[in-house]
């Protein structure tokens, strides 16, 4: 079955103890992207990858980081979350940036942070 | 860059009525494409429907449709015979390397 796979599903820590959001699809996508959802804001783009090691910023990249080091897995990195960054946060992958094919969306990742 | 803008954070329909729900977009392309997402409260991204801009002809997809006027640059979602499962967030959003989508319209269905 295609999908995106994202881990975890929840998650509540403290401010400063870094974690990792994983997020694997299976579908030999190129693109792959990361956004927080806010209640009021839609979906901001965190950083997206056209390529294996090829990342780029989106709109809200600080505090983030990103690596792409396989086709197929693009985690995101918070290295110190602070509780701004509390968010629900999805993964999503198509087979280019651009044109026909929608993007396919993990079931999404709840952080908090406290 | 492109901007996508959605001006109704809430809506309300009575099932079985019809509803539009309003998106406009910038960008200074000629050739893209839009989608409309819905986000149930499972949380899930489901297109719900997409258009191509050098199509001249409305999308639709069973009771979805929607209302492509590319010179005025709106790309409205129209849903016909709306159901208590319609109920969600609805999602406009233009298909680049960066997005963007629009707030969302919160869509309440009154049986």
């Amino acid at each position: 079955e295609a999908q995106v796979t994202q881990n975890p599903r929840y998650l509540i820590t403290v401010t400063g103890k870094k974690l990792t959001v994983t997020c694997s699809q299976n579908m030999n996508h190129e693109y792959m992207s990361w956004y927080r959802q806010d209640p009021g804001l839609g979906l901001r783009q965190i950083y997206y990858s056209m390529n294996v090691e090829v990342t780029d910023k989106g709109d809200v990249p600080e505090g983030y980081k990103v690596s792409r080091k396989e086709k197929r897995n693009f985690p995101l990195i918070l290295e110190s979350p602070s509780p701004n960054q509390t968010s629900l946060y999805f993964c999503a992958s198509s087979l280019s940036a651009r044109g026909y094919q929608p993007q396919h969306f993990g079931d999404g990742t709840r952080l908090s942070i406290l | 860059a492109q901007t996508v803008t959605q001006s109704q954070p809430e809506m309300s329909v009575q099932e079985a009525e019809t509803v539009t729900l309003s998106c406009t977009y910038d960008t200074s392309e000629s050739d893209y494409y839009l989608f409309w997402y819905k986000q149930p409260p499972s949380r899930q991204m489901i297109l719900v429907i997409r258009q191509e801009a050098y199509k001249q002809q409305n999308a639709t997809e069973n009771r979805f449709s929607v209302n492509f006027q590319k010179a005025a640059k709106s790309f409205s979602l129209k849903i016909s015979d709306s159901q208590l499962g319609d109920a969600a967030m609805y999602f406009c959003a233009y298909r680049s390397a960066v997005g963007p989508f629009g707030k969302g319209t919160k869509l309440t269905v009154n049986p």
